[in-house]
């Protein structure tokens, strides 16, 4: 199995600009997760999903944020407009009935 | 709210020793998991063990295995025989099974170095 992927690995962006990290998790996994990891706060459930449908939203930060997950197979985190307080990393997971979550290898965020 | 403490930011380790690192967490649930997961320099977040609250068997995998007090709220974690490759930052982690939550509540981390 290719494990989660995550795409970009990194991405530099300008303040005000929309930004879109995207993230298929292991096959057969149901749950999927995005976290984000930040020296000040460490890692921080933004939101997570359960076949397809949004369970837990409660870490999202505002507005700006906004997740999707149109098939079992994919999801975005979609940050517009970017400011610079949301550079950091941020992972994807997901899990399937054993409750163990398996990380992506990340995507760095650096906003400008 | 359950909150999950990892009181020592750093430590070191000679190789071919072992360490063990601590972790207390704060919950009234009953049912729970408690994992470790180690992030090497890479920023890869690895699962590393993995422990069910009403199990009283304490986990093992190869050279990792954990000393779960379940009445103190204590989860450590002890390496054997370190390796060069266990330097990493290690997460000790909550997740409760009640109520169909899947939230994972991390600690803060402690970085550990295994020195030649």
């Amino acid at each position: 199995d290719a494990g989660v992927i995550q795409s970009p690995r990194h991405e530099v962006t300008e303040m005000g600009q929309e930004v879109t990290l995207r993230c298929k998790p292991i096959s057969g996994h149901n749950s999927l997760f995005w976290y984000r990891q930040t020296m000040m706060r460490g890692l921080e459930l933004l939101i997570y999903f359960n076949n397809n449908v949004p369970i837990d939203d409660s870490g999202m930060p505002e507005d700006r944020f906004s997740a999707k997950m149109p098939n079992a197979s994919f999801s975005t985190l979609k940050i517009q407009p970017s400011e610079p307080r949301d550079s950091a990393v941020y992972f994807c997971a997901s899990s399937s009935t054993s409750y163990e979550q398996y990380f992506g290898p990340g995507t760095r965020l650096t906003v400008t | 709210a359950q909150t999950v403490t990892q009181s020592q930011p750093e430590m070191s380790v000679q190789e071919a020793e072992t360490v063990t690192l601590s972790c207390t967490y704060d919950t009234s649930e009953s049912n729970y998991y408690l994992f470790w997961y180690k992030q090497p320099p890479s920023r890869q977040m690895i699962l590393v063990i993995r422990q069910e609250a009403y199990k009283q068997q304490n986990a093992t995998e190869n050279r990792f295995s954990v000393n779960f007090q379940k009445a103190a709220k204590s989860f450590s974690l002890k390496i054997s025989d370190s390796q060069l490759g266990d330097t990493a930052m290690y997460f000790c982690a909550f997740l409760k099974t009640q109520g169909g939550s899947e939230k994972l509540v991390f600690g803060k981390g402690t970085k550990l170095t295994v020195n030649p």
